[in-house]
């Protein structure tokens, strides 16, 4: 299994970027990199996601390094809703889907 | 609307009995998953089924029974042998899973399951 690392908490200030940083040293060559956020009993949503380049939608931007061994989530701008646990996930080849214990994300205003 | 739907929202169990929690998506999707989240953890996965008539257990399979005998269905029955069942239960769904799939997961809005 392509297991994540996160730091267990970061705190940001309203209206600064944030920078989400993710270790994924056994992901595979083929596995993507996902990002998704969970508010208190919700299910998750979709971020973003990418194999090796940099990407960007309305949400956020994911950074991936060159070696694949980590990736970044940048917020750009953050607001009080970005307030969330946020998982960073890799695709195993046998089809689970793995967790980690994800980044609780608080924002001061 | 496209999604995924759970039922019930809320669900007690008495101890010794089992239960079983819907999920329904509309989104043609192919691969379905069970997830057990307790209160401040991450997601664990129990059951994922790939394609109809075939599901294989997860992590934390134990205590717990799947089918997906419908595309667009995929229920999970808590047995009795699943000895603390009080968590908050998420089904999700993807269009394909396979060494190149980069395919978004949807996930259902919850359910909670209490055992009194």
């Amino acid at each position: 299994d392509a297991k994540t690392t996160q730091p267990n908490s970061m705190e940001s200030n309203e209206e600064e970027p944030v920078h989400l940083p993710c270790n994924h040293s056994t992901i595979s060559g083929t596995d993507y990199i996902h990002w998704y956020r969970q508010l208190p009993s919700q299910g998750p949503e979709y971020v973003i996601h990418g194999l090796t380049s940099n990407v960007n939608n309305r949400m956020a931007s994911l950074a991936i390094a060159e070696d694949r061994k980590s990736s970044t989530l940048i917020l750009h701008r953050a607001t009080l809703r970005d307030a969330a646990v946020y998982y960073c996930m890799a695709y195993n080849q046998g089809g689970k889907l793995i967790f980690g214990q994800g980044t609780e994300l608080s924002v001061k205003p | 609307d496209g999604g995924i739907t759970q039922s019930p929202k809320y669900l007690f169990r008495k101890e010794g009995q089992n239960v079983t929690l819907s999920c329904e998506q509309n989104l043609n999707h192919d691969a379905m998953y069970w997830y057990r989240q307790d209160p401040g953890q991450g997601l664990r996965l129990i059951y994922y089924s790939q394609i109809v008539n075939d599901f294989q257990k997860g992590d934390i399979a134990e205590g717990y029974s799947v089918s997906r005998e419908k595309k667009e269905s995929f229920p999970l029955t808590v047995t009795s042998a699943q000895k603390n069942p009080t968590a908050f239960y998420l089904c999700a769904s993807s269009s394909g899973t396979g060494p190149y799939s980069g395919n978004t997961i949807y996930f259902g809005e919850g359910s909670w399951l209490t055992v009194v």
